[in-house]
């Protein structure tokens, strides 16, 4: 069974900084590319981040590049969000993802995490 | 960015009766070389995360109950649920994944019992 847990989310100040954590388990994680979704309070999804299968290609919504990395560890069945310079809109349950296809970025997600909240406050 | 638009915002439904949803791209999301459509979509049940019940527009994920239904091409799609459920009730969302990386979402549809 797939299996993805997140885990680092808490209370941040405006310009601060936090590492996410997603552990995987139930498939081969190095053969899926990953990515992050996330979603404000009461609000939709979005795409945050997403990373190939050895971590090769990164990519980024508009909205966070350049103060979010993402990053993979496949021998520790790993991804990371590493968020700096975080803003009050950055407030938000972040989803750890796993791709549905084998071996190359399909972009459509088979498998979520139950989340875990970040809140950027003051 | 394409932007994706859906209908209607909410809608409340009698147990066993059908509920549509609509989801518009606000450009083709038709890929001609492969004939396929980069629109899935997801379940989201109050406090759970979102879970994939279609994806290539009318391909169901597997487990998914048959009554729900995914069909259109280009830029209209619709999800069908024949004779809702109690279970059923939830957020619905429509993703296109042909502009890759900026993937977009529909903004949701919340279903509820009449």
């Amino acid at each position: 069974e797939v299996q993805l847990a997140e885990s680092g989310g808490d209370l941040v100040q405006p310009g601060g900084s936090l590492r996410l954590s997603c552990s995987a388990s139930g498939f081969t994680f190095s053969n899926y590319a990953m990515y992050w979704v996330r979603q404000g309070p009461g609000k939709g999804l979005e795409y945050v981040s997403g990373i190939s299968t050895h971590g090769g290609s990164t990519y980024y919504a508009d909205s966070v590049r350049g103060r979010f990395t993402i990053s993979r560890d496949n021998s520790k069945n790993a991804l990371y969000l590493e968020m700096s310079s975080l803003r009050t809109e950055d407030t938000a349950v972040y989803y750890c993802v796993k791709d549905r296809i084998l071996f190359t970025s399909g972009w459509c997600y088979d498998h979520w995490g139950q989340g875990t909240p970040v809140t950027v406050s003051s | 960015d394409i932007v994706m638009t859906q209908s209607p915002d909410s809608l409340a439904v009698s147990l066993g009766e059908r509920a549509t949803i609509n989801c518009k791209s606000s450009q083709s999301i038709l890929y001609s070389p492969n004939n396929k459509n980069y629109l899935a979509w997801y379940q989201q049940k109050p406090g759970q995360p979102p879970k994939l019940l279609f994806y290539w527009a009318s391909t169901r994920e597997s487990g998914v109950p048959d009554r729900f239904s995914g069909s259109g091409s280009g830029t209209d799609f619709t999800l069908t649920i024949n004779s809702l459920q109690a279970e059923d009730v939830a957020v619905y969302y429509c993703q296109q994944y042909f502009s890759t990386p900026q993937v977009t979402f529909g903004p949701g549809t919340k279903v509820e019992i009449k």
